[in-house]
């Protein structure tokens, strides 16, 4: 089935630990997304790429890092200078010029 | 950069009855707006999307328009059912350009049997 897969669904992580979370797709999209949300605060965008090896800073990039070798893969790395990483993280893709697809989301909670 | 602002955050409305959400957009060269529909814990998923060109779309209960001179667009559910209780997301982008997709802060809205 086409789609976009993000895993895992929970994830848990210690102060001062990196953590990666994976975004997949096999929609042959060219753009792809990371948000964070927030209760309260809707979906803030953390980067964007519109095209493999390239990517840029969304509004609150500080923290974390990407890396867009492949089309189809677009993970996200929380990095231990994100100060306050607990939220739901999606992912999204899309074609040029259409609307994105959203993945299912990634949970992740510093314990 | 673009600036997205939704009101309002919670809508509580009986069943049957219409339910309307707004919008407004910043970047003048935004040229497609999506709204999106998230249940809880859960991804958010595309319900309808209108682009500059025109004015109004509907899709059987649920409708957009547009005000480009203004500036702002809105969510038209007519006929509301309990199905219809989630948080809904407008957002805006300009297609052919940057492609980045800008949000609104959410809607909660909640269908009262």
């Amino acid at each position: 089935d086409g789609g976009i897969t993000q895993s895992p669904k929970y994830l848990f992580r210690k102060e001062g630990q990196n953590v990666t979370l994976s975004c997949e797709q096999n929609l042959n999209h060219d753009a792809m997304y990371w948000y964070r949300q927030d209760p309260g605060q809707g979906l803030r965008l953390i980067y964007y790429s519109q095209i493999v090896n390239d990517f840029q800073k969304g509004d609150i990039a500080e923290g974390y890092s990407v890396s867009r070798e492949k089309k189809e893969s677009f993970p996200l790395t929380v990095t231990s200078a994100q100060k306050n990483p607990t939220a739901f993280y999606l992912c999204a893709s899309s074609p040029r010029q259409d609307e994105a697809f959203f993945g299912q989301g990634t949970r992740l909670t510093v314990v | 950069g673009e600036n997205v602002e939704q009101h309002p955050s919670t809508l509580s409305v009986q069943e049957g009855d219409s339910a309307v959400i707004k919008c407004t957009y910043s970047d003048s060269a935004s040229n497609y707006f999506p709204w999106y529909k998230q249940e809880l814990g859960k991804g958010p998923q595309l319900i309808i999307d209108i682009r500059s060109n025109v004015g109004e779309k509907k899709d059987q209960r649920i409708a957009v328009t547009l005000n480009k001179t203004a500036k702002h667009f809105s969510l038209h559910i007519t006929e509301t059912q309990p199905e219809d209780s989630a948080v809904y997301f407008c957002a805006a982008s300009i297609r052919g350009g940057n492609e980045k997709l800008t949000f609104g802060t959410g809607t909660r809205l909640t269908i009262i049997p």
